[in-house]
């Protein structure tokens, strides 16, 4: 049962354009998501996130949009750079979760071209 | 700066061997956790420690143990190898911000190949 779904495996963009990450969930309990990225052979950074009481937040060059209703999330990249190409998951937390359990997407590979 | 570390970059392990991973982190972080990353289905929680000596599965318990006997330290035990337990496994770490836990600090990943 995958709560949280990255529908698209892998992204290419052009340098300078936009990237938009997509992430649906279906567990309605969930109320706060997170963006990691990952570069090979190192573990997940944190990005940004987002509390379900907002529908959008913005940090730099990246913006991540709730869709409440919609039970989606992006995530855009605005300009994109080569330094993006990674592989970026979503992930989520659930209402009254203790120990901060987080529930992950399967992740997109994002590959920005010079 | 958070700094979680992780013993081994890669490992080579036989069918049936006792496999240990290490984790430490430096800041003093509650809760400790391991995953496992496979191409095609992301990260998959499995086990989670919010204390010395407490611990809980996650989604992907089996075949896999756990010991947390000191706060900065994580370790995940494979206690007889299988080749399906070859894959990249990622520790982590969380600190309290106010009510919410949820930003996890990772370490480099073990890159394990069960033969």
């Amino acid at each position: 049962d995958q709560q949280v779904k990255q529908n698209s495996p892998s992204l290419s963009v052009q340098e300078g354009r936009i990237s938009i990450l997509n992430c649906d969930y279906t567990n309605s309990m969930f109320d706060y998501f997170l963006w990691y990225k990952k570069y090979p052979a190192e573990g997940p950074t944190f990005l940004i996130s987002i509390s379900s009481i907002k529908d959008k937040n913005e940090d730099g060059r990246f913006t991540v949009f709730l869709n409440k209703s919609a039970k989606h999330l992006s995530l855009h990249i605005v300009p994109s750079q080569p330094g993006d190409s990674a592989v970026y998951f979503c992930a989520a937390s659930a209402r009254g979760t203790s120990y901060g359990k987080l529930t992950f997407g399967q992740g997109t590979i994002l590959t920005v071209h010079p | 700066d958070v700094k979680v570390t992780q013993s081994s970059r890669y490992l080579v392990k036989r069918t049936g061997e006792k496999v240990f991973l290490e984790c430490v982190q430096d800041m003093d972080h509650e809760n400790m956790f391991w995953y496992r990353q496979d191409p095609g289905l992301g990260l998959r929680l499995i086990y989670f420690s919010y204390d010395v000596k407490m611990k809980e599965k996650g989604d992907i318990p089996e075949g896999y143990s756990v010991s947390r006997e000191k706060k900065e330290r994580f370790s995940l035990i494979l206690e007889s190898a299988s080749t399906n337990q070859t894959s990249m496994y990622l520790c982590a770490s969380s600190i309290l911000q106010g009510a919410r836990q949820e930003t996890q600090y990772f370490g480099p990943g073990t890159r394990l190949l069960v033969l």
